[in-house]
């Protein structure tokens, strides 16, 4: 049973390029989550999503930042003319339900995103 | 907003002592989650308690869940060189909120 699969592992784009992360959920799981992370830091969240809706994106930068989860195929986190500000970590997480109840969530292994 | 302070967030100690790191909110969460991360890796999901004063064991470590479900601990007995890490504590809040809101990590460096 794979895990939560993050393509690429490490992601250099130039300044206003656009950088599109990818996440595959664990199999069965419907609910996924994007968080980004500064160095030595806590995962700040971005945007929770399941299947085709956007739940929440209280997190997400208004501008330039996009996400989105088909029916068919990996979760997208798109960032459009990025800039230096945008290199950090970003991790995906999944889950099967909605995170109550006890209910537990698994990350990937992340993309790392460098702004040259 | 749900805030999550997470103490401390640097430790250094020697192979053989014992710590504890705490996570404290105003808020009451469903459940918490403990995860730890090695350097260029995701969080590894340690432990999640639910039921408020919930005290979880896995080897050395310890995890309890406050009455309240407002805070939790994580205590380490005898550290090794292994434990190493950064630790994560995420609390999931009440109702479909969707989020899981992190406290800011507690580096963990235990010396030989």
């Amino acid at each position: 049973n794979a895990g939560v699969m993050q393509n690429p592992r490490h992601l250099v784009r130039r300044r206003g390029q656009e950088a599109r992360l990818r996440c595959s959920p664990m199999k069965g799981h419907s609910h996924v989550y994007w968080y980004r992370q500064l160095p030595e830091e806590g995962l700040k969240f971005m945007v929770y999503l399941q299947k085709e809706n956007i739940i929440d994106e209280s997190g997400m930068p208004k501008e330039r930042f996009s996400a989105e989860f088909p029916k068919e195929g990996p979760s997208i986190l798109r960032i459009q003319q990025v800039v230096r500000g945008d290199s950090a970590a970003y991790f995906c997480a999944s889950s099967p339900t909605a995170l109550d109840g006890g209910t537990e969530a698994f990350f990937g292994q992340g993309t790392r995103l460098t702004v040259v | 907003t749900q805030l999550l302070e997470q103490s401390p967030q640097f430790l250094s100690i020697q192979e053989g002592e014992n710590l504890t790191v705490y996570c404290n909110s105003s808020s009451v969460f469903s459940s918490l989650q403990w995860y730890r991360q090695e350097p260029g890796e995701g969080p590894v999901l340690l432990v999640t308690v639910v039921t408020g004063g919930e005290v979880k064991k896995l080897k050395r470590l310890t995890f309890q869940f406050g009455d309240a479900r407002k805070d939790s601990s994580l205590h380490i007995t005898a550290a090794q060189p292994g434990d190493t890490g950064l630790y994560l504590c995420a609390g999931a809040g009440t109702g479909n909120t969707g989020k899981l809101i992190f406290g800011q990590g507690t580096t963990l460096q235990v010396k030989p």
